[in-house]
């Protein structure tokens, strides 16, 4: 498909184990997001990359979040000695140097994480 | 990145027009307008983006007055499916990660 795609689509996990999330992004997309929502909540950015640049990881909420992009295509997020607290919608995104306003970003399905 | 105040919530029915209007006093010159919608369990879709006037495409129209201060999103003649969430958020130019509050819950009744 030409969207976003992101993999699992649901996983549960049990407290202390690490997990790890893949996105998939539009090809030929730059920039690439990843953001968490909570029930009932709106998005929290987490993490950004653009191009070659260094990411900006501001979002992130402790050193046991940690995201890599190979390649400048796929990208994983991995959650090392998950939480409770850690269990949310993680969504993916994606957006393109052609956009004028900079602000269409094109996001995956979501992952839900479920941490007994 | 600029703060927007929009409704928490919404109630219309099907065929009336909905106007959602979105507060954002400290817009930045460079800041653009866009609007996203969001359906239960799924990611939010890109609806409309816009810097001043009004903008319009096959979904929506988006209203921004001299100011700039505010924006008022336009959904004509909505249906059930139009049910969602819809976030404002105000940003610059280039490619950022965006800030979304909670939203504004549209509910459409038969």
């Amino acid at each position: 498909g030409a969207g976003v795609s992101q993999s699992p689509s649901n996983k549960v996990t049990e407290k202390g184990k690490d997990v790890e999330l893949r996105c998939d992004p539009i090809s030929g997309h730059t920039a690439l997001y990843w953001y968490r929502q909570s029930l009932g909540q709106g998005l929290e950015f987490l993490i950004y990359f653009q191009g070659n640049s260094a990411p900006d990881k501001s979002g992130l909420p402790s050193d046991r979040f940690s995201a890599e992009r190979t390649g400048g295509s796929v990208s994983t997020l991995t959650i090392q000695r998950t939480q409770q607290e850690d269990s949310a919608v993680y969504l993916c995104a994606s957006s393109s140097d052609r956009d004028r306003g900079g602000n269409e970003q094109f996001f995956g399905p979501g992952t839900r994480l479920t941490v007994l | 990145l600029a703060k927007t105040t929009q409704p928490i919530s919404m109630d219309s029915y099907e065929g009336q027009e909905v106007n959602i209007t979105c507060s954002h006093n400290n817009i930045a010159t460079n800041d653009y307008i866009t609007w996203y919608q969001q359906f239960p369990s799924q990611g939010p879709r890109f609806i409309i983006q816009g810097y001043k006037t009004k903008v319009t495409n096959e979904v929506a129209s988006l209203f921004i007055p001299a100011d700039r201060k505010s924006s008022t999103l336009s959904l004509p003649r909505v249906s059930l499916s139009d049910t969602a969430v819809y976030y404002c958020l105000v940003g610059a130019a280039g490619r950022r990660a965006l800030t979304f509050g909670s939203g504004t819950r549209l509910q459409v009744q038969p």
